[in-house]
C-alpha cells in the first residue's frame, strides 16, 4: 500500500524558514516524480513544486526563489525547504506522487497518491 | 499560466441524480486533465486522468470527457458517498493549476 507521511509543519513568524519532510513507503520511490501541493483553509488546491526522477525541479512563480524541493532516494524521502515565509504561505501542505513523465524540458504529471498533509502557519 | 475555471461552484443534487461539472482551460491543454474528489479534512483522491481514463478502483459511475479547452466530469447516479468537492487540474506544462472547485451538496 502506498503511504506518504508529511511532517515538519508548525507555527513560524513571517520571514522565517521551515523544512517539510515526506516519508514514502509501499512503492519504489526513486522511480516516481514527486510534488508538493498546498491548500489554505477553505480554499482550493495550489501546486507548489515538483521534482522528477532525474532531479529536475519545477516551481510556480509564487514560490520560485523561496522554496526548494529535494529528494533523498536512499531514505525514500521528499523535502520542501521554505524560506522567507509569508502569511500567504499559510496552508496544509500535501506530498503527492506524480504519474506521467517529467523531463528536463517539461513535466506532465497527475497526482495519484497523497499524504494526509501537514499544517504550516505563518503569523506574528 | 493556464487558468482553469470550473462551473458551477456549488451544485445541489439528490441521490440518484445525474451530475455534470464543467472545467474550462484558458488555452488548449489537449487531454492533459485530471479530476479529483476531496472530502472535508481529507486529502484529494484521483478519479480520472488524461481527461477520460478512470483511475483503478474508482466506481464506473464517474466518467470524464473533453479535449482542448472544455472538459466535463459526469456522475451517472449520485451516491451518498459522492457528496464532496471536485477539482480539475491541467498538467500540460508547469505550472500545473487547479480549478477553484465544485462543491456537490444535498
Amino acid at each position: 500500500e502506498v503511504q506518504l507521511v508529511e511532517s515538519g509543519g508548525g507555527l513560524v513568524q513571517p520571514g522565517e524558514s521551515l523544512r517539510l519532510s515526506c516519508a514514502a513507503s509501499g512503492f519504489t520511490f526513486r522511480t516516481y516524480d514527486m510534488h508538493w501541493v498546498r491548500q489554505a483553509t477553505g480554499k482550493g488546491l495550489e501546486w507548489v513544486s515538483g521534482i522528477g526522477t532525474a532531479g529536475d525541479t519545477y516551481y510556480p512563480g509564487s514560490v520560485k526563489g523561496r522554496f526548494t524541493i529535494s529528494r533523498e532516494n536512499a531514505k525514500n524521502s521528499l523535502y520542501l525547504q521554505m524560506n522567507i515565509l509569508r502569511a500567504g504561505d499559510t496552508a496544509v501542505y500535501y506530498c503527492a506522487r506524480g504519474r506521467g513523465y517529467c523531463s528536463s524540458t517539461n513535466c506532465r504529471n497527475w497526482f495519484d497518491s497523497w499524504g494526509q498533509g501537514t499544517l504550516v502557519t505563518v503569523s506574528s | 499560466d493556464i487558468q482553469m475555471t470550473q462551473s458551477p461552484s456549488t451544485l445541489s443534487a439528490s441521490v440518484g441524480d445525474r451530475v455534470t461539472i464543467t472545467c474550462r482551460a484558458s488555452q488548449s491543454i489537449d487531454s492533459w486533465l485530471a479530476w479529483y474528489q476531496q472530502k472535508p479534512g481529507k486529502a484529494p483522491q484521483l478519479l480520472i486522468y488524461k481527461a477520460s481514463t478512470l483511475e483503478s478502483g474508482v466506481p464506473s459511475r464517474f466518467s470524464g470527457s473533453g479535449s482542448g479547452t472544455e472538459f466535463t466530469l459526469t456522475i451517472s447516479s449520485l451516491q451518498p458517498d459522492d457528496f464532496a468537492t471536485y477539482y480539475c487540474q491541467h498538467y500540460n506544462t508547469p505550472p500545473v493549476t487547479f480549478g477553484q472547485g465544485t462543491k456537490v451538496e444535498i
